[in-house]
């Protein structure tokens, strides 16, 4: 039972490149999120996606953009990376029904942009 | 928008010590008020949660107390080991999105 598998693991981009980060749940999670974690700033919302091809902001969205391709992945892309989007990236799912249930991480995706 | 407000930022504790860590929150709102573990190199995972209905819940060596009134929470490791040493986050929610506290790095000595 994999939960939520993250890849790449690890990434060193330009300034001015573009990727996309992945991001799969196999548990039938309605719910999935990406947040940024920087030292001293905790877990920053991104971006989150309610149920399947639905997508909404959350606190920290500028530079960055999503696809909720179906109820298994969620992916986040940046279109012209920047040194300030160094950080690392986690995915995570939940059940939409009862948000009392905890949210299930990814391992993180560091990136580094130089 | 740091709607939740926690601390210290690192906190070194003796084995069979206890660990204490604070969060006050200002949304009266939030009913959820979960806290996050997380091992370096891996992502958080649940460890404790409480509703607001009760002043205290416990799991194993893990408390969180509850203050609905100053609107704080803590988190109260007993009996500390080192392999509680990550990095703890409180949070708090009132919807499927959470408000996370910026953590705290517990490290345990022997």
């Amino acid at each position: 039972n994999a939960g939520v598998t993250q890849t790449p693991k690890f990434q060193v981009l330009k300034t001015g490149q573009s990727m996309t980060l992945q991001c799969a749940q196999d548990m039938n999670h309605n719910s999935m999120y990406w947040y940024r974690q920087d030292p001293g700033m905790g877990l920053r919302l991104i971006y989150y996606s309610a149920s399947e091809g639905t997508t909404d902001k959350g606190e920290v969205p500028n530079g960055y953009n999503v696809s909720r391709l179906n109820k298994r992945e969620f992916s986040l892309r940046l279109e012209s990376a920047a040194p300030s989007q160094t950080s690392v990236y986690f995915c995570a799912s939940s059940d939409i029904w009862d948000y009392n249930q905890p949210q299930h991480f990814g391992d993180g995706t560091r990136l580094s942009i130089l | 928008q740091q709607q939740v407000k926690q601390s210290p930022q690192s906190l070194i504790v003796q084995k069979g010590g206890i660990s204490i860590i604070n969060c006050a929150y200002e949304n009266t709102a939030f009913d959820y008020f979960p806290w996050y573990q997380q091992f370096p190199g891996k992502g958080p995972a649940l460890l404790i949660a409480i509703r607001p209905d009760v002043s205290e819940k416990k799991e194993g060596r893990f408390t969180i107390s509850f203050n609905k009134s100053a609107k704080q929470f803590s988190l109260h490791i007993m009996d500390s080991q080192p392999g509680d040493s990550a990095t703890y986050f409180c949070a708090a929610s009132n919807t499927d999105k959470l408000i996370f506290g910026t953590g705290t790095r517990l490290q345990v000595f022997p």
